[in-house]
């Protein structure tokens, strides 16, 4: 399968639990936040995005946090499930429309 | 709505060859962007290309080109490969239209690319 997993902080949680992954960001002119998820053999994947303006977001199961003053992105994931386990990446964009990744996190839900 | 594609999906080169990666947005994606990615640098950015032109680019020496159709589908093209080419490349469309909002990005599957 993919490799896009070495060399990676990861989580491992059981199934049931709540996930934390975190992200810290550089450029303190970034405005638009996202969590992408890339599961084994596939592209990234959005799954909720943030503007500077808020401090939360929530969707299903899934919920961004932002703290501004420590250029600080965190997603938790409720209940996490099997299917969840995947890298895990925040992407910010400020000025330039063009993202910029994180190194990714790698999140293990064990059964 | 088909999702973005892109072919081939696993390719093995040796040093010194060409390559030329295919990418076909979804429809009505005018934005198409480019990325490299590989264990020890994660998601790195080439390029985004809207209605044909290139708009930005990113820090990746000449040997990467990339070009966009009138029909928004979009090829990279690495000419003159080294080993450290091998990589997973994503290419991803977007409905931005301008400049200042980059949107959800909707990535293809990627083009694994093996250099010997």
């Amino acid at each position: 399968g993919e490799n896009v997993g070495l060399h990676l902080p990861t989580l491992s949680v059981q199934e049931g639990d709540n996930s934390i992954i975190n992200c810290a960001y550089s450029n303190s002119a970034s405005d638009y936040f996202i969590w992408y998820k890339q599961e084994s053999g596939k592209g990234p994947q959005f799954i909720i995005d943030i503007r500077s303006n808020m401090d939360k977001r929530q969707g299903q199961r899934v919920t961004v946090l932002l703290n501004k003053t420590v250029k600080h992105l965190s997603l938790q994931i409720a209940a996490t499930q099997p299917g969840d386990s995947a890298v895990y990446f925040c992407a910010e964009t400020g000025g330039s429309y063009i993202p910029t990744f994180g190194r990714g996190t790698s999140l293990i839900v064990h059964p | 709505k088909a999702g973005v594609t892109q072919t081939p999906r696993y390719l093995i080169k040796t040093r010194g060859q060409q390559v030329t990666l295919s990418c076909s947005p979804i429809s009505g994606h005018r934005s198409v962007s480019w990325y490299q990615q590989t264990p020890g640098q994660g998601l790195q950015f080439l390029f985004e290309y809207f209605s044909e032109t290139q708009r930005n680019k990113g820090n990746f020496p000449g040997r990467f080109s990339g070009r966009q159709f009138s029909n928004s589908r979009s090829e990279m093209n690495v000419s003159t490969l080294e080993l450290g080419d091998s990589a997973l490349y994503l290419c991803a469309s977007s409905f931005l239209s301008t400049g200042g909002w980059a949107g959800e990005l909707f990535f293809g599957e990627g083009s694994r690319l093996t250099v010997l």
